[in-house]
């Protein structure tokens, strides 16, 4: 298993601001994914985070909008842009610690991010 | 095509009760099918998982039935206790993309003492 550390855990936040949300491993694994969960719904695929190039984004997410960095095996930041009271919701890590896309999925606790 | 449908969205079971939580898929192209279980406040683990090949797959109290006929698959969990209670979200996913989910709208479990 992987264990993940997501920071900040929870946030309050003003609209027109962005935050950054940070995911820590602390093993190196092979994928790493964000997902939203908004409050009491499912969870929604936003990207892959790539190591060393631009993520690869679902239908519906843009980079502008959240733009995601992957500098290493072990860590990725996710930036909500411009929030909206909309944006509101529980941001999720995932990793994957297999090199093939068979691997199992382990998640964060998420962030749960307010914006006013 | 892409949805997991899932129902109940809410369910309550006695101590020692069946719980039953159902799924369905249209896309035929799914061949992976996991169970993710929520506590509040933690993100999702992953609980059980089974792929069309079987029609069932049991670990523990946990049973996936899978009716690929049908495209449906559902969650029993036997001999219900409190600490049961969380959601659970059903899952898919294609072949060769396990770690690319879609997942069903959840059911929150309550088991009562």
């Amino acid at each position: 298993s992987a264990v993940i550390s997501q920071k900040p855990s929870r946030d309050i936040c003003q609209r027109g601001t962005s935050l950054t949300i940070q995911c820590q491993v602390d093993s190196q694994v092979t994928m790493m994914f964000w997902y939203r969960q908004q409050p009491g719904q499912s969870l929604t695929l936003i990207a892959t985070a790539n190591q060393g190039s631009e993520a690869t984004y679902e239908s519906g997410f843009v980079i502008d909008k959240f733009p995601i960095s992957r500098p290493n095996l072990t860590f990725s930041t996710l930036t909500v842009s411009n929030m909206s009271p909309e944006d509101s919701s529980i941001y999720l890590c995932s990793v994957s610690q297999r090199a093939d896309p068979t691997g199992e999925l382990f998640f964060g606790e998420g962030s749960r991010l307010t914006v006013l | 095509q892409q949805q997991v449908k899932q129902s109940p969205q809410s369910l309550i079971v006695q101590k020692g009760g069946i719980s039953i939580i159902n799924c369905a898929y249209e896309n035929t192209a799914f061949d992976y099918f996991p169970w993710y279980q929520q506590f509040p406040g933690k993100g999702p683990a992953l609980l059980i998982a089974i792929r069309p090949d079987v029609s069932e797959k049991k670990e523990g109290r946990f049973t996936i039935s899978f009716n690929k006929s049908a495209k449906q698959f559902s969650l029993h969990i036997m001999d219900s206790q409190p600490g049961d209670s969380a959601t659970y979200f059903c899952a898919a996913a294609p072949s060769g993309g396990y770690n690319k989910l879609i997942f069903g709208a959840g059911t929150r479990l309550a088991v009562h003492p």
